[in-house]
This record gives C-alpha cells, sequence and structure tokens, in this order.
C-alpha cells in the first residue's frame, strides 16, 4: 500500500533560520506529491506540489523536489518568518487505476518560530 | 472562486446522538472527498464521490456512517450512534476532474462527550 513518513517535530526555530522538513514516501503507482500546511483550528491549504520527477514545486519562499530515485519529497525554506509556524503536512495522490486520486498524509510536523 | 465551506465549524454532542455535517464543494467541482483527522494525526481517507455516485468507502467508514451527494452538488456525512472514539475533525475536499488537487475546507471539529 502506499504511506508518507515524514520527520517528526516538533521543529522550533528562529526567525530567519533555514527549514527542511524530511519527506519520503513508499507508492504502488507514480503519484503526485504535495504540501499542504494547517494554521490553528483550520483546515487544510495547499502550499505546492510535484507531479514527476525532477519537477520542483514552489510558494512563499518554500520548495520541494520530487526525487524519484530516493522516493523523497523534502520540504525547504531559505528564512523561516514567525508566520510560517504551523503544522506542515506530507502528501500523495496514487494516480494508478481504481485509485480515484485520494490523498495519504504523512502524521504531519508542528513548526514554531520564534521571534 | 469561493472556496470550499463545512457547517458547522464545531459540534459537540452527547453519545449516543446522530450528528450530520454539510459539504459545499468549489463549484464545477465533480469529485469529493471525505477525510477525519484526529488529534495529531495526518487526515485519512474516508469517501469518495464522482458526481452524485459513491464510488469508494474507506473500512473506516463504519455502518454507523453514511455519506451522501444528491444531485452532485454539496454533500452530508452522517454520524449514527456516536461514540467517543468519533471525535474528530471531519473534513471535506474537492477537485475538478483534470487535475489532481484538492482543495479542502475549514472541517467540523465534532466532539463526543
Amino acid at each position: 500500500g502506499n504511506s508518507v513518513t515524514q520527520m517528526e517535530g516538533p521543529v522550533t526555530l528562529s526567525e530567519e533560520a533555514f527549514l527542511t522538513i524530511n519527506c519520503t514516501y513508499t507508492a504502488t503507482g507514480y503519484p503526485s506529491l504535495f504540501w499542504y500546511v494547517q494554521y490553528p483550528g483550520e483546515g487544510l491549504q495547499l502550499l505546492l506540489k510535484a507531479t514527476k520527477a525532477d519537477d520542483k514545486g514552489s510558494n512563499k519562499g518554500f520548495e520541494a523536489t520530487y526525487r524519484k530515485e530516493t522516493t523523497s519529497f523534502h520540504l525547504e525554506k531559505g528564512s523561516v518568518q514567525v508566520s510560517d509556524s504551523a503544522v506542515y503536512f506530507c502528501a500523495l495522490s496514487d494516480r494508478s487505476g481504481g485509485s480515484n486520486y485520494k490523498l495519504t498524509f504523512g502524521k504531519g510536523t508542528l513548526l514554531t518560530v520564534n521571534p | 472562486d469561493t472556496g470550499v465551506s463545512q457547517d458547522p465549524r464545531h459540534k459537540i454532542t452527547k453519545r449516543g446522538q446522530n450528528v450530520t455535517f454539510r459539504c459545499d464543494p468549489i463549484s464545477e467541482h465533480n469529485r469529493l472527498y471525505w477525510y477525519r483527522q484526529t488529534l495529531g494525526q495526518g487526515p485519512e481517507f474516508l469517501t469518495y464521490f464522482q458526481n452524485e455516485a459513491q464510488l469508494e468507502k474507506s473500512r473506516l467508514l463504519s455502518d454507523r456512517f453514511s455519506a451522501e451527494r444528491p444531485k452532485g452538488s454539496f454533500s452530508t456525512l452522517e454520524i449514527q450512534r456516536t461514540e467517543q472514539g468519533d471525535s474528530a475533525m471531519y473534513l471535506c475536499a474537492s477537485r475538478v476532474t483534470s487535475s489532481d488537487t484538492q482543495y479542502f475546507g475549514p472541517g467540523t471539529r465534532l466532539t463526543v462527550l
């Protein structure tokens, strides 16, 4: 079956620090990969996505590259802000036949950025 | 475009009661999903609709759960005889056929006392 493993949190950083959140996946097919962000008390917001090997998704200074050889999709940001404090979820969408493109999520990583 | 909306945002109920949640997807999104998220975990898939047809149900969806999407527009998720283990955030998401990107609503937080 499909699974997503992301680094355990919580992660605490100072403002302007470099962020990496590791994500690896197992999939029977050739999935699309996503990062979603969840602010307290809210639903999930799409942060970025990539649909094929070596694609780089980017948004709001965050980046992640689809690495098929290492089955990874690590999230990075060069300089975090206090407003980036949230829970980050790595997810895959199974595009194999009959999968209905449902999402499989990691457990989430809580990021806290201090001023 | 308005986003995905869900109602209510919060629901507190006593064990054994029935509850119903509503999801309004983004207009023209014909694919709709329900997920459940418990504290400290990622969302887990519950069920999937293509237009009005319910095409997949997770084994997480016990007999006490039922979902509908009449006319292929809004969807409802009903839980009968609620149990404390049903306490969770219930998330709805929708997408168009041409993309696998799902857009999520704000969720309904259910607390069963």
